[in-house]
């Protein structure tokens, strides 16, 4: 079995604001994590992903993650929020083993950026 | 361009009234799943299909139907909507096997059952 917590529903930075939305995750095996965006009225997006390579992955828009196993933890964090940055996310985990490999999302976390 | 597709992007319908919304993909990806997402629930699985005439049921499959006759093609088939199935409803494709299995999604369909 597999879950995701997000602390956190809805987080507000200031522009150029240090943005970190919290991402917990439980699994009975080695996982894989996800986080994804989704803007207004539009579909998900894969911001970035572990894989069990670098435990500090980078991805697109200048987000990173750290994976923490001691932790259970995978945070996204970017150093300087934009306006642009304002959107809800994801986190999402599925299994390394097992052929139906279900990804599992939290619930999101709206972020907003303020001027 | 790599694309999941859904149609249509808006439906309001009335309780009982017969829908299927599609999903198409054009990566000649095996799997393929449905999804529903409810405010603070994040994403929730209704159906997945790990190949063709391969279904099976995610963790919210009550109240829908799924097929998978070709690769490319899975649609979401509501029999008798009810108003608690207003949702905005997600297709997503993957590889199955490899490192590079993140999941494709599709602009989604927002849904109202009237």
């Amino acid at each position: 079995a597999q879950s995701v917590t997000q602390l956190g529903s809805h987080v507000s930075v200031s522009e150029g604001a240090l943005v970190l939305l919290r991402c917990n995750y439980s699994s009975s095996v080695p996982p894989y994590l996800f986080w994804y965006v989704q803007y207004p009225n539009q579909g998900l997006q894969l911001l970035l992903k572990y894989t069990s390579a670098a435990t500090l992955v980078k991805g697109i828009n200048g987000f990173e993650a750290e994976f923490k196993k001691s932790e259970t933890s995978f945070h996204l964090t970017k150093p300087s929020a934009h306006m642009s940055d304002a959107a809800e996310y994801f986190c999402a985990v599925t299994a390394l083993s097992g052929s139906a490999r279900q990804l599992t999302f939290g619930s999101g976390t709206q972020l907003t950026v303020l001027p | 361009e790599a694309q999941v597709t859904q149609n249509p992007r808006y439906l309001i319908t009335v309780t009982g009234k017969k829908l299927t919304v599609t999903c198409s993909q054009n990566m000649n990806h095996e799997y393929m799943s449905w999804y529903r997402q409810d405010p603070g629930l994040g994403l929730r699985q209704i159906y997945y299909s790990m190949n063709v005439e391969v279904t099976d049921k995610g963790d919210v499959p009550e109240g829908y139907k799924v097929s998978r006759k070709e690769k490319r093609n899975f649609p979401l088939i509501l029999e008798s909507p009810s108003p608690n199935q207003t949702s905005l409803y997600f297709c997503a494709s993957r590889n199955p096997t490899g490192r590079a299995i993140e999941q494709y999604f599709g602009p989604g369909t927002r849904l109202t059952v009237t």
